[in-house]
């Protein structure tokens, strides 16, 4: 079984640029959920989508924004990126029903704003 | 807020030496508690889950909500358990985020 793959594995961009995330959950899995992993700060919670729709979001500016397409898969979008943008980005899915707080995670992106 | 404490950064012990990975939390409702490990050059992945009560890789996790604790505990440290642990927060029995601690990278040595 394929697990959550996350693309591009790295990108470089500069201040003021945009970046675009993708993310495909694990097959069945309904939920995906966005982290952001800078240095020294630990794993920050992003977004949360299931079916479609957004269900949370944490701490985050609104230029960090994303999406869940029919086929459940997520795009996350950052928008006139910051030198602190820098980070891994992750990408995790559930699936639904009971089992939903387990999540699986993907090898993340790593965005370098320069 | 929930908040989740890893009061260490690193911990190193001999092989063979007792480990205890502390983590404290703060949650007024009723918290489903997680360990997330990353072993070098892998994807994170859950190690354990406190609802399922389980022994994995040697590794045992008790719920103390007297304390809001939740450490990670093996009698026995190997070399392969060096890792970098996260413990995590989420809410009870329904799909939520993950709040994580800052980690504890855990070093075994010979």
């Amino acid at each position: 079984e394929a697990g959550v793959t996350q693309s591009p594995t790295h990108l470089i961009k500069t201040r003021g640029q945009q970046a675009t995330l993708r993310c495909s959950p694990i097959s069945g899995h309904t939920s995906v959920y966005w982290y952001q992993q800078a240095l020294g700060l630990g794993l920050q919670f992003l977004l949360w989508y299931d079916e479609g729709e957004e269900r949370n979001r944490g701490n985050f500016p609104p230029r960090f924004s994303g999406r869940q397409f029919p086929n459940y898969s997520s795009e996350l979008n950052v928008n006139a990126l910051e030198l602190e943008d820098s980070a891994l980005y992750l990408c995790a899915s559930s699936l639904p029903g009971e089992s939903k707080n387990i999540q699986y995670f993907g090898a993340g992106t790593r965005l370098s704003v320069l | 807020a929930q908040r989740v404490t890893q009061p260490e950064k690193l911990l190193s012990v001999f092989k063979g030496a007792p480990v205890e990975l502390k983590c404290n939390y703060s949650y007024s409702g009723s918290p489903e508690l997680f360990w997330y490990v990353q072993y070098s050059r892998q994807r994170l992945q859950l190690l354990l889950r406190h609802i399922s009560r389980e022994s994995i890789k040697g590794f045992t996790a008790d719920l103390n909500k007297g304390e809001t604790s939740f450490h990670l505990k093996k009698p026995f440290a190997q070399e392969e358990d060096s890792a970098m642990y996260y413990c995590a927060l989420s809410f009870t029995g329904t799909a939520s985020k993950l709040t994580f601690g800052t980690g504890t990278r855990l070093q075994v040595t010979l």
